[in-house]
């Protein structure tokens, strides 16, 4: 069946430094890409997401690119900070074709 | 996703027991799904309903039910056939049921005594 790959499963960088997350999908006709970020027992919060015919978003400190033709897309976080920590999951498609990465757990340390 | 609630917060059930968890939104979407989380894991989808009256098995429906008797409401219940249903479940809708983004209620932790 169609699959959301996620990379790294964990991630600890330095306060100030980027963090990078990557996904691959397989289904060639998904068209929109959210990124959830998940704090410690609360909701997956849609933080920003990109839809097939743009190539980059930007929203402050946080951007997400996406390459069609090699069904790859990636969420950068920049000036990182300790309330980036959280897990953070990426989606391929919409409604109920939505496939879920199994999620990065960020640590970002003072 | 501050139109969607969820109760209880915590639920306990012994073995045996059937148990509902609630969901309502007030967004007016069409579409609304179940998932479950268990400890360090992703989403996994239940079941999802894309209008009043309808709903799908998800990927791993297996011990529960539902039901979409409101587009407003989508109620789940965990039976006593689910083997292992200790996990954080967390109820979501979007506009409709193919395009659009999902919005996440606050979860329920249900564990089994």
């Amino acid at each position: 069946g169609e699959n959301v790959e996620q990379h790294p499963s964990t991630l600890s960088v330095q306060e100030g430094d980027s963090a990078v997350i990557k996904c691959t999908y397989s289904d060639s006709a998904s068209n929109y890409f959210p990124w959830y970020k998940q704090e410690l027992g609360k909701r997956p919060q849609l933080i920003i997401d990109i839809r097939s015919n743009v190539g980059e978003k930007k929203d402050q400190r946080i951007a997400v690119t996406l390459n069609k033709t090699a069904k790859h897309f990636s969420l950068h976080i920049t000036e990182t900070q300790p309330e980036d920590s959280a897990v953070y999951f990426c989606a391929a498609g919409g409604g109920f074709k939505t496939i879920f990465g199994a999620g990065t757990r960020l640590f970002v340390k003072a | 996703d501050g139109g969607i609630t969820q109760s209880p917060k915590y639920l306990f059930r012994k073995e045996g027991q059937n148990v509902t968890l609630s969901c309502e939104q007030n967004l007016n979407h069409d579409a609304m799904y179940w998932y479950r989380q268990d400890p360090g894991q992703g989403l996994r989808l239940i079941y999802y309903s894309q209008i009043v009256n309808d709903f799908q098995k998800g990927d791993i429906a297996e011990g529960y039910s539902v039901s979409r008797e409101k587009k407003e409401s989508f109620p789940l219940t965990v039976t006593s056939a689910q083997k292992n249903p200790t996990a954080f479940y967390l109820c979501a809708s979007s506009i409709n049921g193919f395009t659009d983004t999902q919005y996440f209620g606050p979860g329920t932790r249900l564990t089994v005594l």
